[in-house]
């Protein structure tokens, strides 16, 4: 029934190591979104995709590679993970890419030792 | 680019009401987002305003000058429930996402 899914919902890894997170949304919309949250709350676009295009690729490491094999999942890939990864990672979706009807995720609370 | 500014913190008591503060600048204004995060849990909507004025919804109102780059939101009958994040948010200059402000910490006491 969730509408926008990501798993996990946390994950604990050590520095170096290459990570997956995934998402999924049920919603039928055509844009997804990866943002990122770091520890003092400051939501921050990483990248949009709208039906598996990208659309938005801001300032991220290329260490971030986004994936969408449809236009109901957009996977997060990180390699080499650094201990300024650590942050929640919140996949949103929206009918169009206006901005307008954001469902967010519940996030994946990542943190690198 | 896009600048938005509101307050971090803010405390108010129950049954107050409490005016959060958003000042922005933008090129291509699509609207003004107002979003909803309680701790530990994602983003929910609360208001969208394109046009100036006033949108009430329930408890909570928000407004918009467009010409001031200005929003406020406004929570009437605080409840404890409500202490939580309170994020502006505007379009991107393409209009292809939305850009979020630092967000405000709203702390109500009883």
């Amino acid at each position: 029934d969730t509408a926008v899914s990501q798993t996990p919902k946390y994950l604990v890894t050590q520095m170096g190591n290459d990570k997956s997170i995934k998402c999924e949304q049920n919603l039928g919309h055509d844009t997804m979104y990866w943002y990122k949250q770091d520890s003092k709350k400051f939501l921050k676009i990483m990248f949009s995709y709208n039906n598996k295009e990208l659309i938005i690729n801001e300032t991220v490491p290329n260490r971030f590679s986004p994936k969408s094999p449809d236009k109901a999942h957009l996977n997060l890939h990180i390699n080499s993970l650094e201990l300024g990864d650590s942050a929640v990672y919140f996949c949103a979706s929206s009918q169009g890419a206006g901005g307008f009807g954001y469902t967010f995720g519940s996030g994946t609370r990542l943190t690198v030792v | 680019g896009q600048n938005i500014d509101q307050p971090t913190e803010m405390t108010a008591t129950e049954g107050a009401i409490v005016q959060i503060n958003c000042t922005y600048q933008t090129s291509g204004f699509n609207g003004l987002f107002w979003y909803q995060q309680h701790a530990g849990e994602a983003p929910t909507f609360l208001s969208y305003n394109v046009l100036d004025g006033l949108e009430e919804k329930g408890r909570f109102s928000s407004f918009l000058s467009r010409s001031k780059g200005y929003s406020y939101l406004l929570l009437k009958e605080l409840q404890m429930k409500d202490s939580a994040s309170y994020l502006c948010a505007v379009s991107n200059q393409a209009g292809t996402a939305l850009i979020f402000g630092k967000g405000t910490t709203l702390s109500v006491s009883s």
